[in-house]
């Protein structure tokens, strides 16, 4: 079945600043890839998602990139803010079966 | 208000003990989830169901027994647990390839 690794687990950086968190799938059958963010306390909520006939894609400060060849998909936050400060997971689905999540990455972002 | 409602928030339960989690999804969503989310693990899923009928059971010890009576309602029943089963048990729904969305969650303890 399909399985996900995302690095790195935590991630620190200042207020302005850029954080990319990278995940890596196996199953190359793998069309659907969102990226949900956890507040503490709170559920997963999707922020942005990709669809594998797509190579990237832009929602205001956050973006998605999916290489198919390397079987890889980023999540870029520019001029991140404290309200960024969340864990983020990554997820990848086949199509017909369940989304399948990393392990996770804790961002905080200090002002 | 978020579509998909877990009852009760949170549960304290020995060992013995027979209790139920409860999820309603309120989106018309025909795909029903339960995740299991530990620390420092990632969203570990356990059971899916699609028009009421499972689909996934991913490995799940027998001491958890899913129910989904119809396409809006979802329970796991537990029974004889273990400490090592105390998470946030979360419930998601969804229609055929689109994001999951979950619910608030019920946060185990298992004393």
């Amino acid at each position: 079945g399909e399985n996900v690794e995302q690095h790195p687990s935590t991630l620190s950086v200042q207020e302005g600043d850029s954080a990319v968190i990278k995940c890596t799938y196996s199953d190359s059958a793998s069309n659907y890839f969102p990226w949900y963010k956890q507040e503490l306390g709170k559920r997963p909520q999707l922020i942005i998602d990709i669809r594998s006939n797509v190579g990237e894609k832009k929602d205001q400060r956050i973006a998605v990139t999916l290489n198919k060849t390397a079987k890889h998909f980023s999540l870029h936050i520019t001029e991140t803010q404290p309200e960024d400060s969340a864990v983020y997971f990554c997820a990848a689905r086949v199509a017909g079966t369940a989304l399948i999540f990393g392990k996770g990455t804790t961002l905080s972002v200090s002002s | 208000e978020t579509g998909v409602t877990q009852t009760p928030r949170h549960l304290v339960m020995g060992m013995t003990n027979k209790k139920s989690l409860k999820c309603e999804q309120h989106l018309g969503h025909n795909a029903m989830y339960w995740y299991k989310q530990s620390a420092k693990k990632p969203l570990e899923l356990m059971f899916v169901y699609n028009f009421k009928e499972q689909t996934e059971n991913n490995s799940v010890p027998s001491r958890f027994s899913p129910e989904c009576p119809n396409s809006s309602h979802l329970f796991l029943h537990l029974h004889t647990l273990q400490p090592e089963d105390s998470a946030l048990y979360l419930c998601a729904s969804s229609q055929d390839a689109s994001p999951l969305h979950f619910g608030n969650g019920t946060r185990l303890t298992v004393t």
